[in-house]
């Protein structure tokens, strides 16, 4: 089955810079959806773009979406330390009756630096 | 409006014993889901009900994992007999009738095997 595989896997970065992870799936999807999740916390959703979506921007998040690479990206502009958290891309699988599950990648750990 | 909640938010046993997880989805919803995250991988898709019916537990990693969902309200996810590789974080998410693409998150159960 198709899986989001996240890039990097840890990324560390002073307060206040910017940080990009990205994300590459296998197969075709009708969207990609970012989630975080803070120590111990559960999983907060960030951001959905469709397929036929190319940018999306919600607050000081910007994900792009590149289908013909079959690879998304996620920039967190401005890092403050409570951005610090797991990211994880998620693309949908379609099952039954047009049903969706998600299908996650391993996550990029993010850590922001006072 | 009260979100995904899950008990316990901890749990710690022993090999060999029993663990019921419980989910309450938001009120409302007929999609409810089950994931885990074991030993820092990513995040697997175990099961989908709508209302109390099963529609998808291909995810299920064997036979000592039962999920309940009487009445289509809460659901039990049960492991039984626990063994160490159970070990991980156990999300429920749910959606509303009609929606699998946007799924929302509970906290997660922590489940540590000894």
């Amino acid at each position: 089955s198709q899986q989001g595989e996240e890039d990097p896997q840890a990324l560390s970065i002073q307060e206040g810079e910017n940080a990009t992870m990205n994300c590459s799936y296998k197969t075709s999807i009708n969207n990609l959806q970012w989630y975080r999740q803070n120590s111990g916390r559960g999983l907060v959703h960030l951001i959905l773009i469709r397929s036929n979506e190319r940018e999306k921007h919600s607050g000081r998040l910007r994900v792009t979406l590149d289908t013909s690479k079959k690879s998304s990206s996620l920039l967190i502009t401005a890092s403050r330390a409570a951005d610090t958290a797991s990211y994880f891309c998620a693309t949908d699988e379609t099952y039954f009756q047009g049903a969706q599950k998600l299908v996650f990648g391993q996550g990029t750990r993010l850590t922001i630096n006072p | 409006e009260a979100g995904v909640t899950q008990f316990p938010s901890h749990s710690v046993i022993e090999k060999g014993q029993t663990v019921t997880l419980r989910c309450d989805p938001i009120s409302g919803h007929d999609n409810l889901y089950w994931y885990r995250r074991v030993m820092g991988k990513e995040i697997k898709f175990l099961l989908h009900f709508v209302k109390e019916s099963k529609q998808d537990e291909s995810g299920m990693p064997n036979n000592r994992f039962l999920a309940e969902r009487t009445g289509g309200t809460y659901s039990t996810l049960k492991v039984q007999p626990a063994e160490l590789e159970d070990s991980g974080v156990y999300f429920c998410a749910s959606s509303p009738p009609g929606v699998t693409d946007t799924q929302y998150f509970g906290p997660g159960t922590r489940l540590t095997v000894l």
